[in-house]
């Protein structure tokens, strides 16, 4: 168990709807990350949060957009759903997110499918 | 950009066998190296990293050594398990501030009794 919990497990949902990921870091940690698995793209960055402000953006899409709220937890929120959205969404924390040394702790994922 | 190599899989090996998955990577400076693994169902777990050149990163029996002049960062293990079966993830931290991970597409290994 690395301390990082993502709610839900598993969402199902249709084209064009909008989905909210939530995810609470590890105890002490400022930074979370967000990445995408999919089968054709592989793990890709999406977006990193530092202490309640955006540090890195990746491959986001425009349709999706996320925050972190001052309790530390963050939500990653994916509008007009395609197909193509399709994928594991991990979430990830860290102590700093500041320091090349860091170790990023992930959590177990939301798998979701768009039908 | 920064990117991440690692051999294709899926590999299959018998249990006790010797077990290297090549990765390497491409990258400006000196980034730090992470191995990660993935059991079934479940999200990546840190299996060992290495943050500058000719550091060996070690855990359960896996090592990694971490060789600038071939930018590679090889996973081995002398004798493997049926629990060793997973999907493995070389990945890369740059250097420079970014704190994203760039992963390679991951290898599968599934080790027979």
């Amino acid at each position: 168990d690395s301390g990082v919990t993502q709610t839900p497990k598993h969402l199902i949902t249709a084209t064009g709807q909008r989905v909210t990921l939530r995810c609470s870091p590890r105890s002490g940690d400022l930074s979370v990350y967000w990445y995408q698995q999919s089968l054709d793209q592989g793990l890709q960055f999406l977006i990193q949060y530092y202490n309640g402000e955006e540090r890195a953006k990746g491959n986001i899409l425009e349709r999706f957009s996320a925050q972190q709220f001052p309790d530390l937890h963050s939500e990653l929120n994916l509008s007009s759903l395609e197909l193509g959205d399709s994928a594991l969404y991990f979430c990830a924390s860290s102590a700093t997110g500041t320091s090349g040394t860091d170790t990023q702790y992930f959590g177990p994922g939301t798998r979701l499918t768009v039908l | 950009g920064d990117s991440v190599t690692q051999m294709e899989g899926p590999v299959t090996l018998s249990e006790e066998a010797f077990l290297t998955i090549n990765c390497t990577y491409t990258a400006t400076g000196y980034p730090s190296l992470f191995w990660y693994v993935q059991y079934p169902g479940e999200g990546l777990q840190l299996l060992l990293k290495a943050t500058k050149a000719d550091d060996k990163g070690s855990n359960k029996g896996f090592e990694a050594t971490y060789r600038k002049e071939t930018t590679s960062f090889h996973l081995e293990k002398g004798s493997v398990q049926v629990s060793d079966s997973a999907v493995y993830f070389c990945a890369l931290k740059g250097q420079g501030g970014s704190e994203k991970l760039v992963f390679g597409k991951g290898t599968k290994l599934t080790v027979n009794p």
